[in-house]
């Protein structure tokens, strides 16, 4: 069965970095897009990045741009979050999920098919 | 600037009543749309995809239509375990960007 495992949650002060894992398991990892999204205490969901199946591409959500950096090892079946200069802001818990993308006729749908359980960055002097 | 606006942000349903959730889209994507359900202390579960395609191993209660920018997540008939936050989201092609709405809760009444 389809497993993402996130680690690599913490508490950290405002300017520091780290650098948030999700382990994959139960499918082709090197087929399917990557993604994190985030979910700050009480809110809604938020898009962070995305990566594409090869690593070939990646794209930021404007609020991290320039700060937080996906990867991914495919050999390790493993994505990356690097997040440097964290701002009290990037507090939530941070999903990992898996991009599935269906197509029907002309049209192609992109969702996200699988999720990790999470895990919590607590950004705090 | 995609903005997905979910409404109404709560509402109070009784179990076997019929549940209408609305999701609108600041620019049209076609069908290019999702929702999901995500329970207290859980991660978000992917309910229908492509507007109205259940996900594997989703109950026919749950429901969507719609199509551009309105767009309707259905659930014929409450049952304690559907009580939750709902949110939708959509897919723009470029930039590639996803973004969700700001969610609706559905409570016991």
């Amino acid at each position: 069965q389809v497993q993402l495992v996130e680690s690599g949650g913490g508490v950290v002060q405002p300017g520091r970095s780290l650098r948030l894992s999700c382990a994959a398991s139960g499918f082709t990892f090197s087929f399917y897009g990557m993604h994190w999204v985030r979910q700050a205490p009480g809110k809604g969901l938020e898009w962070v990045a995305v990566i594409w199946y090869d690593g070939s591409d990646k794209y930021h959500a404007d609020s991290v741009k320039g700060r937080f950096t996906i990867s991914r090892d495919n050999s390790k079946n493993t994505t990356f979050l690097q997040m440097n200069s964290l701002r009290v802001e990037d507090t939530a818990v941070y999903y990992c999920a898996r991009e599935q993308r269906f197509c029907s006729g002309s049209s192609c749908y992109h969702y996200f098919d699988y999720w990790g359980q999470g895990t919590l960055v607590t950004v705090s002097s | 600037e995609m903005v997905m606006t979910q409404s109404p942000a709560t509402l109070s349903v009784s179990p076997g009543e019929r549940a209408t959730l609305s999701c609108r889209a600041s620019q049209s994507q076609n069908s290019n749309l999702a929702w999901y359900q995500q329970k207290p202390g859980q991660a978000p579960r992917l309910l229908i995809y492509g507007a109205s395609t259940r996900a594997t191993g989703i109950p026919a209660r749950f429901s969507g239509s719609g199509s551009g920018t309105e767009f309707t997540l259905t659930i014929s008939s409450l049952q304690s375990e559907d009580f939750a936050v709902y949110y939708c989201q959509q897919y723009n092609n470029w930039p590639p960007v996803w973004t969700f709405g700001q969610g609706t809760k559905v409570e016991i009444k």
